[in-house]
């Protein structure tokens, strides 16, 4: 059973950079693509972006100039960064294995919070 | 990309039917029979329920079902019960030839 967790800091200053890292465990993290999808508070799910284990990636079009992802093959991890954060990025990250049959993913990590604020 | 269209909310007695629309274009859709669902219960993770437009992962009971016409996908829920009660949510590629990821706006599901 392939299972997934979030990590990074929970907090995030105005204008400073989110990071977050997704650790896969029960399976490999070759040969599939991976998500990162957010929801803030009591709205729906956004869609940030994914990358395949080659390094290939597809971003949100209104997130592209904010967002890399990279993924780390021998440490079965991939990475989010989001740049020039603000309080409207405050949100819940999943990350997810997005299978090219299942856009939004089939396993999803339980979410992190992570909060904007000075 | 816009997100899909769905209704904000539906709701239904134990036993009975109900389904959920979700409206996109001929961009996403209607151009992909990739449509996929998922339900959230509060605080949870998203769990997907249909893939593909009507296939159901293992343990996914069979009284979820998808389908799709046109730039129109539902999924409906038979014989309702109380644990049905969540949001939901539709998923699709989105974009000509970028595979871009879309969302509907999720629907809330509650059972009287």
């Amino acid at each position: 059973q392939v299972q997934l967790q979030e990590s990074g800091p929970g907090l995030v200053k105005p204008s400073e950079t989110l990071s977050l890292t997704c650790t896969v465990s029960g399976g490999s993290i070759s040969s599939y693509y991976w998500s990162w999808i957010r929801q803030p508070a009591g709205k729906g799910l956004e869609w940030i972006g994914r990358i395949y284990t080659s390094g290939s990636t597809n971003y949100n079009p209104s997130l592209k100039s904010r967002v890399t992802m990279s993924v780390d093959t021998s440490k079965n991890q991939f990475s989010l960064k989001l740049s020039s954060v603000t309080a409207a990025d405050t949100a819940v990250y999943y990350c997810a294995r997005a299978p090219s049959s299942v856009a939004g993913g089939d396993y999803w990590g339980q979410g992190t919070l992570v909060t904007v604020s000075s | 990309q816009s997100a899909l269209t769905q209704p904000r909310s539906v709701s239904g007695s134990p036993g009975q039917s109900v389904t959920i629309s979700c409206t996109g274009t001929s961009s996403d859709v209607g151009g992909y029979n990739y449509v996929s669902w998922y339900q959230q219960h509060p605080g949870k993770a998203p769990k997907l329920m249909i893939y593909d437009v009507s296939k159901r992962p293992s343990g996914v009971p069979d009284r979820f079902s998808g389908s799709k016409s046109g730039n129109t996908a539902s999924l409906t829920i038979s014989g309702l019960q109380a644990e049905d009660e969540a949001d939901y949510y539709c998923c699709s590629y989105a974009g000509s030839y970028t595979f871009d990821v879309v969302f509907g706006g999720g629907t809330k599901l509650t059972v009287l």
